[in-house]
């Protein structure tokens, strides 16, 4: 059964850094694209960024409202996705879902999530 | 950037069908992928690549994709289908990303 975990959420303040994990069992975790997706309170679905598997290149993108503060890394060895988050904002408080990717790049599967709040 | 526009809300009687838009120019030329999400859980992958079921979704749930609209259609509609249905397409029309529509609410009377 494929499993994802999301941890490392909490309350921070702004301007400060966190870092999420996203463990993932059931599935060769090294052959998948992982996308992080997030969801502020009330609101929508916002795609964060992804990064693709080694076989095509180990590279990452961004959306334009996260990128060149979050970064996103994988440790293929022990099947865990990382987002890293710095500079915070108040508008990044949100639910913050990996995904492991289908072929065609959308979430096959998804984690139950964890919440970030950005507050002083 | 890409913008898929989705009614906020869909509403149908239990055994009716219900059909879910969502818009985006000319997304027939792209795929697109569906979720439901309900209240305080993750979101489920439950159309793929336009018209694909994952394994576990029930064959209720059908999609289809052309011109300016596509369209997620449950059939005879349960009360247990009550929730938000997001859009999905890929774009990197401008730089790649993924985009989501804003979500339909579906009422179920």
């Amino acid at each position: 059964e494929v499993q994802l975990v999301e941890s490392g959420g909490g309350l921070v303040q702004p301007g400060r850094s966190l870092r999420l994990s996203c463990t993932a069992s059931g599935f060769t975790f090294g052959d998948f694209a992982m996308t992080w997706v997030r969801q502020a309170p009330g609101k929508g679905l916002e795609w964060v960024g992804f990064i693709r598997s080694k076989a095509f290149g180990g590279t990452t993108e961004y959306a334009a409202s996260v990128k060149g503060r979050f970064t996103i890394s994988r440790d293929d060895f022990k099947s865990i996705a990382y987002l890293q988050l710095n500079s915070l904002k108040t508008e990044d408080t949100a639910v913050y879902y990996c995904t492991r990717d289908g072929g065609n790049s959308y979430g096959l599967n998804w984690g139950q999530g964890t919440l970030v709040t950005v507050s002083s | 950037s890409y913008v898929l526009t989705q009614p906020p809300s869909v509403s149908v009687a239990p055994g009716q069908t219900a059909s879910i838009t969502c818009g985006g120019n000319n997304i027939g030329s792209k795929t697109v992928h569906w979720y439901q999400q309900k209240p305080g859980q993750a979101p489920v992958l439950v159309v793929y690549d336009d018209s694909d079921r994952p394994s576990g979704i029930p064959e209720r749930f059908s999609g289809s994709n052309s011109g300016n609209t596509a369209t997620l259609t449950i059939s005879r509609v349960e009360a247990g289908d009550e929730a938000d249905y997001y859009c999905q397409v890929w774009d990197d029309s401008d730089h790649s990303n993924w985009v989501f529509g804003g979500g339909t609410k579906l009422t179920v009377l």
